[in-house]
């Protein structure tokens, strides 16, 4: 079985550019989600996918951060304009069901961000 | 609201046993426990759904109290392979998965 597939697995950009990251789930999850994790922290919940619609959004930085997923499989995480504290790596996660259930996440390698 | 984890990190020799903690200062309704090696994604470890629920993958189990709010991780007869940073989770009532902030286990030979 495939696994949770990201990329790109680095990026490197100077702040106020734009960048774009790309997940595309296990198939048959409908569930899927994107963590920020900063360097000696936990993955803190970005924001999370039930199909096509988002299911929980508050921790995402709405004025530069948007994500999308419009066929309900792959997804998509941009931010523009980045800024320094968006260094980070982004891990895509899926799960089969999701929401109110207790299943394990599927994690992808992730994408890690530099902003000079 | 994150979990808290205790200890932040923590130095074994081969064969030595470790506890990991887990705690929240709101209800639990589910403990996921998840494993990360340097530069790589969070590997699932179990899931512990009931108050005073015990499982067990290999050497290293869980228990949950969900009176006393917390979960505990025991690594027994560590092997270098358990070396990595072990995250703890939390299902809140609305569903959402929220993470400690990790505790650094390092098994040395």
């Amino acid at each position: 079985e495939a696994g949770v597939a990201q990329s790109p697995r680095y990026k490197i950009i100077e702040k106020r550019q734009s960048v774009a990251f790309w997940c595309n789930p296990i198939s048959g999850h409908a569930t899927l989600y994107w963590y920020q994790q900063i360097l000696g922290q936990g993955p803190k919940l970005l924001i999370q996918f039930q199909n096509n619609g988002v299911v929980d959004d508050s921790q995402l930085p709405k004025d530069r951060f948007s994500a999308e997923r419009l066929k309900g499989v792959d997804s998509t995480l941009k931010i523009q304009p980045a800024k320094l504290e968006d260094s980070a790596v982004y891990l895509c996660a899926s799960s089969y069901h999701g929401e109110g259930t207790n299943e394990k996440l599927f994690f992808g390698s992730g994408t890690q961000l530099s902003v000079l | 609201q994150q979990p808290v984890q205790s200890p932040q990190a923590v130095i074994l020799r081969e064969g030595e046993d470790a506890v990991i903690n887990c705690s929240s200062s709101k209800a639990l309704y589910s403990v996921h426990w998840y494993r990360q090696k340097h530069g790589e994604a969070p590997v699932f470890l179990m899931i512990l759904l009931k108050g005073g629920e015990q499982k067990g993958h290999e050497k290293i189990s869980a228990s949950f109290n969900e009176k006393k709010q917390q979960s505990s991780l025991y690594l027994t007869a560590s092997q270098l392979s358990y070396s990595g940073t072990y995250f703890c989770g939390s299902r809140n009532q609305g569903g959402k998965l929220i993470f400690g902030q990790g505790t650094e286990l390092s098994v040395k030979p």
